[in-house]
C-alpha cells in the first residue's frame, strides 16, 4: 500500500538550514505530484509546495518562495524540501502528501511527518 | 488569494448527534477542488471528502459533503467516538496556483 516517510527534521538554529527528505513507496511516484506541508504547535495546516510528476511545475507558498527549494528524484522515490534562512516561525512539523491532480487536487496520503526546530 | 473561513472553531457534541461543519470561501471555488480532512492528535491528516461531496473509499458514509455557491459544508450524521477530531476544508486555486486550508474546526465530546 501506499506509504511516505519523511526523516531529516531536527534543531537548527535561526539563520541556518535542513533538508527534509519523503520517500515514498507503494505506488508509481513519477506519476504523482507531491507536496509539502506543514504544521506549527498547535496550529493549523500551511500548503508550502508542490512539485509534478516530471518537475517541470513547481510553485510555492508566498511565506517560503525564495527560502524553500523543493525537489524530487523519481529513481530513488525520494522528495526533498531544501530549507535555508530559518526563522523561528518555521517550528512545525512538516509532512509530505501525494498530490493527484487529474479530477481534484488534494492531498490523498499523507507521511507521519518530520519535526523542524528552529531555536538558538 | 482565496481565503476559507471555517466555523464554529469548536464544537461540542455527544454520540450520536449530528455535526454541520462550514467552510466560506472568500470568493468562488470550483467544487472539483474542494476537499475535507480529518486530523486526530498526534497523527497526520487523512482525506475523507474530494471534489466538495466525492466520500474517500474506506470512509463512512455518515460523512458527506455539500455545496452551496461559496459555501461548502461538512455533515458527519451521527458522531461516533473515532470522529471526535480536528476538521480541516481546502481548496485549490488553479488562477493562482496554490492549495490553502480553513483554519479547522474542533468537534469535541460534551
Amino acid at each position: 500500500q501506499e506509504q511516505l516517510v519523511e526523516s531529516g527534521g531536527g534543531l537548527v538554529k535561526p539563520g541556518g538550514s535542513l533538508r527534509v527528505s519523503c520517500a515514498a513507496s507503494g505506488f508509481s511516484f513519477s506519476d504523482y505530484y507531491m507536496s509539502w506541508v506543514r504544521q506549527a504547535p498547535g496550529k493549523g495546516l500551511e500548503w508550502l509546495s508542490y512539485i509534478s510528476g516530471d518537475a517541470t511545475t513547481i510553485y510555492y507558498a508566498d511565506s517560503v518562495r525564495g527560502r524553500f527549494t523543493i525537489s524530487r528524484d523519481n529513481a530513488r522515490n525520494s522528495l526533498f524540501l531544501q530549507m535555508t534562512r530559518l526563522r523561528a516561525e518555521d517550528t512545525a512539523v512538516y509532512y509530505c502528501a501525494r498530490t493527484p491532480v487529474l479530477l481534484t487536487v488534494s492531498l490523498d496520503h499523507w507521511g507521519q511527518g518530520t519535526l523542524v526546530t528552529v531555536s538558538s | 488569494e482565496i481565503v476559507l473561513t471555517q466555523s464554529p472553531g469548536t464544537l461540542s457534541l455527544s454520540p450520536g448527534e449530528r455535526a454541520t461543519l462550514s467552510c466560506r470561501a472568500s470568493q468562488s471555488v470550483s467544487s472539483s477542488y474542494l476537499a475535507w480532512y480529518q486530523q486526530k492528535p498526534g497523527q497526520a491528516p487523512r482525506l475523507i471528502i474530494y471534489g466538495a461531496s466525492s466520500r474517500v473509499p474506506g470512509i463512512p458514509d455518515r460523512f458527506s459533503g455539500s455545496e452551496s455557491g461559496t459555501d461548502f459544508t461538512l455533515t458527519i450524521s451521527r458522531l461516533e467516538p473515532e470522529d471526535f477530531a480536528v476538521y480541516y476544508c481546502q481548496q485549490y486555486d488553479s488562477s493562482h496556483p496554490a492549495l490553502t486550508f480553513g483554519g479547522g474546526t474542533k468537534v469535541e465530546i460534551k
